[in-house]
């Protein structure tokens, strides 16, 4: 079965600290999405990465492909960076098979 | 270039009417995917479509609902006979035709709050 896991699954942090959110998934993928959610919002996609590591200003995403795992990182948080991260992973179709989100929360 | 647009962005229906939503990709974009997201859960796939073609439904209930990408306009998902269970935020997404075997990146429209009473 196709599945992919995220941990953990609430996060809360002091502004400034750094934060890594995890996720990991069964199989072998096509590429792999983090994406932005706040609350009652739509969905930013920050990343898509099938190897290696992409950086975006205070946002890091890399994945290990042998290990079946990738991690999205922020540097110094800020409360505007609450919201939840999701991890969506392409099994070799075109559907986007979606972790159940991580909820950040960013404390002043 | 326009984002994914999605409208209405909220809608309310009783229970028996019909749902209509609509998706207008990016500008270029030929695939279109709609994703369904229920109050406190996960995001899940539903329906993925080219141009006058339904690709994959897999995820898409067997009654009721329905999905279309004409040659002109927008995409369409269609949810007759609304019940209280079909109240979600449903999300499309777009990509560009695939030039290669290389994945392409999916963007999200801002989605369409359905609220059924």
């Amino acid at each position: 079965k196709n599945e992919v896991e995220q941990s953990p699954q609430n996060l809360t942090a002091q502004e400034g600290e750094f934060i890594t959110i995890n996720c990991s998934y069964s199989v072998g993928i096509s590429a792999l999405h983090w994406l932005q959610q706040h609350p009652g919002g739509g969905i930013v996609s920050l990343f898509m990465l099938s190897s290696g590591k992409k950086k975006h200003g205070r946002l890091i995403a890399t994945i290990n492909i042998q290990e079946k795992h990738s991690s999205l990182h922020i540097t110094a948080s800020h409360p505007r960076d609450s919201a939840v991260y999701i991890c969506a992973v392409i099994f070799g179709n075109e559907k986007l098979t979606f972790g159940t989100g991580t909820r950040l929360t960013i404390i002043p | 270039n326009a984002g994914v647009m999605q409208n209405p962005r909220h809608l309310v229906r009783r229970r028996g009417q019909e749902a209509r939503l609509r998706c207008s990709p990016m500008k270029g974009h030929s695939h279109v995917y709609w994703y369904r997201q229920l109050p406190e859960e996960g995001l899940k796939f539903m329906v993925y479509l080219q141009k006058e073609n339904i690709i994959d439904e897999s995820g898409m209930p067997k009654e009721r609902f329905s999905a279309e990408f004409p040659k002109e306009g927008p995409s369409i998902l269609r949810i007759q006979q609304v019940v209280r269970g079909d109240s979600a935020a449903y999300f499309c997404a777009s990509s560009p035709r695939r030039t290669s075997l290389a994945y392409n990146e999916q963007f999200f429209g801002p989605g369409t709050r359905l609220t059924v009473l």
